[in-house]
């Protein structure tokens, strides 16, 4: 089945600073990536996807690309919010009998300070 | 903008007393996901649920789970006996028909089993 790892939080930047978190996955075949984000108190959103090799998700400023060659999907962003705290979800989809289930990673706590 | 909500927020009980969550998925969606966190892990999958019967489920999802959809609008989480294990965050998607890519959640329901 598939797997995901990502990196350990938590991670704590300054405003305005670069945000990498790293996100590796295995699978077969050629699963569609995602990241999703939970803010506090609130569910999972989607942040952002890719469904083939070399496409790039982006939303709010956050981008990832798939790579297939590397088997990741590190999710960056040039310059941080203090309203981008959250926690931060690397997945792929698994299409199996069709129901395409989610395969998550640990998540990544991010906090940004003013 | 519709949402899946989920109720209880939390839920305390008894070791080996029966629980159920509930979960109001986005109207016109078909595919139905129940997913669950321990704290400080993954994301797991726990089923998929499509056309009123299961679609997929993963190991974790043995004869003490079952879910239901009893009404048009609910689908249901029903954990018979609860186990110390069994204390997580517990999460409720769904996702519309030709749109595999995107499942949406609601904020989940933390059981507490003691």
């Amino acid at each position: 089945g598939n797997s995901v790892t990502q990196m350990e939080g938590p991670v704590t930047l300054s405003e305005e600073a670069f945000l990498t978190i790293n996100c590796t996955y295995t699978a077969t075949g050629y699963p569609s990536l995602f990241w999703y984000v939970q803010y506090p108190g609130e569910g999972l959103q989607l942040l952002l996807k890719a469904t083939k090799a070399d496409d790039k998700g982006s939303n709010k400023g956050f981008e990832a690309t798939y790579r297939k060659e590397t088997t990741s999907f590190h999710l960056e962003k040039g310059s941080v919010q203090v309203s981008d705290s959250a926690v931060y979800f690397c997945a792929t989809a698994y299409s199996g009998a069709g129901s395409y289930q989610l395969t998550f990673g640990k998540g990544t706590k991010l906090s940004v300070i003013p | 903008e519709p949402e899946v909500t989920q109720t209880p927020s939390h839920q305390v009980t008894q070791m080996g007393q029966e629980v159920i969550l509930r979960c109001v998925p986005i109207s016109n969606h078909l595919y139905f996901y129940w997913y669950r966190q321990i704290l400080g892990q993954k994301v797991e999958f726990l089923v998929s649920f499509y056309n009123n019967e299961i679609s997929e489920k993963s190991e974790i999802f043995d004869d003490q789970f079952s879910v239901e959809r009893p009404d048009g609008s609910n689908f249901t989480l029903k954990i018979r006996s609860t186990k110390l294990e069994d204390s997580a965050m517990y999460f409720c998607a769904s996702r519309r028909q030709g749109d595999k890519n995107i499942q949406y959640f609601g904020a989940g329901t933390r059981l507490s089993v003691l």
